[in-house]
């Protein structure tokens, strides 16, 4: 079955701090994966996508996520953490062989402190 | 260019009544979704249209829930006999094309009492 796994309900870094969210993921074909943030009372947002190509995606308010297909991950990570960065973030997979629908993660919430 | 609107952005309505819940997509996406979503939880999948066909209503929980998008832009989702459990966040999606990322609107906060 597809899923996705957030293994933390929550990270806690220090502003200034490398920040990593992880997700790992089961799929029985090729995966898309994505990356979305939800600030407090607002949408979702998306921040970066792996389709193909190079295993280091870069995407919005300089996050970036690294595929690795040995160990199904695609963690999320930003080399110096804002506070303003201090949000639920959501990983979410598609196995295009299947089917349509995303299957989304638990969600991970982000506390940036100053 | 405009985003993804839902309306209303708040609804309240007592249990049994019958809501609509509109969705205005981006111009040009053919791909809708529903979604909905509890308080500190992943969306949970309803719908999802390509045009104007439902490709995927696998995720609508039982015969109260219907969604229609007749011309293929604004789509509705539609409740009947609402019960407290419904109550929710009420999540809409567009994207060019199923493969593409998906652009949420801010949401209908649904309050059954």
């Amino acid at each position: 079955a597809q899923s996705v796994a957030q293994p933390e309900d929550q990270v806690n870094v220090a502003e200034g701090n490398p920040l990593t969210v992880k997700c790992t993921y089961s799929v029985s074909g090729n995966p898309y994966l994505f990356w979305y943030v939800q600030y407090p009372n607002r949408g979702l947002q998306f921040l970066l996508k792996y389709i193909t190509g190079d295993n280091l995606v870069k995407g919005s308010y300089g996050f970036e996520a690294e595929f690795n297909k040995s160990q199904t991950s695609f963690h999320l990570k930003k080399p110096s953490a804002l506070v303003s960065d201090s949000a639920l973030y959501f990983c979410a997979v598609r196995d295009v062989s299947s089917n349509y629908q995303l299957i989304w993660g638990a969600g991970t919430k982000l506390i940036i402190k100053p | 260019g405009a985003g993804v609107s839902q309306t209303p952005s708040n609804k309240v309505t007592e249990k049994g009544k019958y809501v609509e819940l509109r969705c205005d997509p981006i111009s040009g996406h053919t791909a809708l979704y529903w979604y909905r979503q509890s308080l500190g939880q992943g969306p949970e999948f309803l719908i999802y249209f390509q045009g104007t066909g439902a490709a995927d209503d696998s995720g609508l929980p039982n015969d109260r829930f219907f969604a229609v998008r007749p011309e293929g832009s604004v789509s509705t989702l539609k409740i009947q006999r609402t019960e407290r459990g419904d109550s929710a966040v009420y999540l809409c999606a567009s994207s060019p094309d199923w493969k593409y990322e998906q652009y949420f609107g801010p949401g209908t906060r649904l309050t059954v009492t």
